[in-house]
């Protein structure tokens, strides 16, 4: 079964306005991290936002944060501000129990101008 | 600081020809991860070590692949011989061993490999 879930394959959005990519994770591990990481186009992995599962506040990051609804599990990002420099595949990935860290397919961003 | 530093960044072989693979973790990290990454298949696990040691290998693909970290700032993956399905980008990552936000994964800038 998969445990990390990206159902948007691609997502458009206009410069300038905001975006939520979604990520929804299944586990029975109370401790669990999740993480989001960004792969533009030149192809290196670059981290993004971290968010523990005891983490009483939503991370945020510049304008990067992370929408984390526990009950339903999902950890959606939400890119503020969108900029052409935004374009790129994001990943969401989660990390339980030991050191695995498990990511999901992605979801190309397409910034628009 | 230094961020993970892998070699070649490129490589393009022939079929039957053994491929090391490098990898330097961040000083300081105890975790290290080699990934594979591929249109088909995604970015898939394929071994990693806490301290120098290999805790999970059970997404090496076969035993024509072998990982090794002999010691905190070194590892190869080797295949051998190698065949044109491992056509790939493999990543290596280092972490810290804590838990939170300091177990995030860095990777390196990966190595493109072509076998053909």
């Amino acid at each position: 079964a998969q445990k990390i879930t990206q159902t948007q394959p691609g997502m458009f959005v206009q410069e300038k306005e905001a975006v939520t990519l979604d990520c929804t994770y299944d586990t029975s591990d109370p401790s669990y991290g999740l993480f989001w990481y960004k792969q533009p186009s030149s192809g290196e992995m670059i981290f993004l936002i971290y968010q523990g599962s005891y983490d009483q506040q939503n991370a945020t990051e510049g304008r990067y944060s992370l929408n984390f609804q526990k009950a339903r599990k999902s950890a959606n990002l939400v890119i503020s501000a969108s900029q052409l420099g935004d374009s790129a595949m994001y990943f969401c990935a989660m990390r339980e129990g030991g050191f695995k860290t498990i990511f999901g397919a992605g979801t190309r961003l397409f910034v628009k101008a | 600081d230094a961020g993970v530093i892998q070699s070649p960044r490129h490589e393009v072989t022939e079929m039957g020809q053994e491929v090391t693979l490098r990898c330097k973790p961040i000083s300081g990290h105890n975790s290290l991860f080699w990934y594979r990454q591929t249109m088909m298949r995604g970015l898939e696990l394929l071994i990693y070590f806490n301290n120098n040691v290999p805790i999970d290998d059970s997404g090496m693909p076969e035993d024509r692949f072998s990982a090794k970290m002999p010691n905190a700032s070194f590892s190869t993956l080797k295949i051998q011989p190698s065949e044109p399905r491992d056509s790939a980008v493999y990543f290596c990552a280092s972490s810290s061993q804590d838990r939170g936000r300091l177990d995030t994964q860095y990777f390196g800038p990966g190595t493109r490999l072509t076998v053909l």
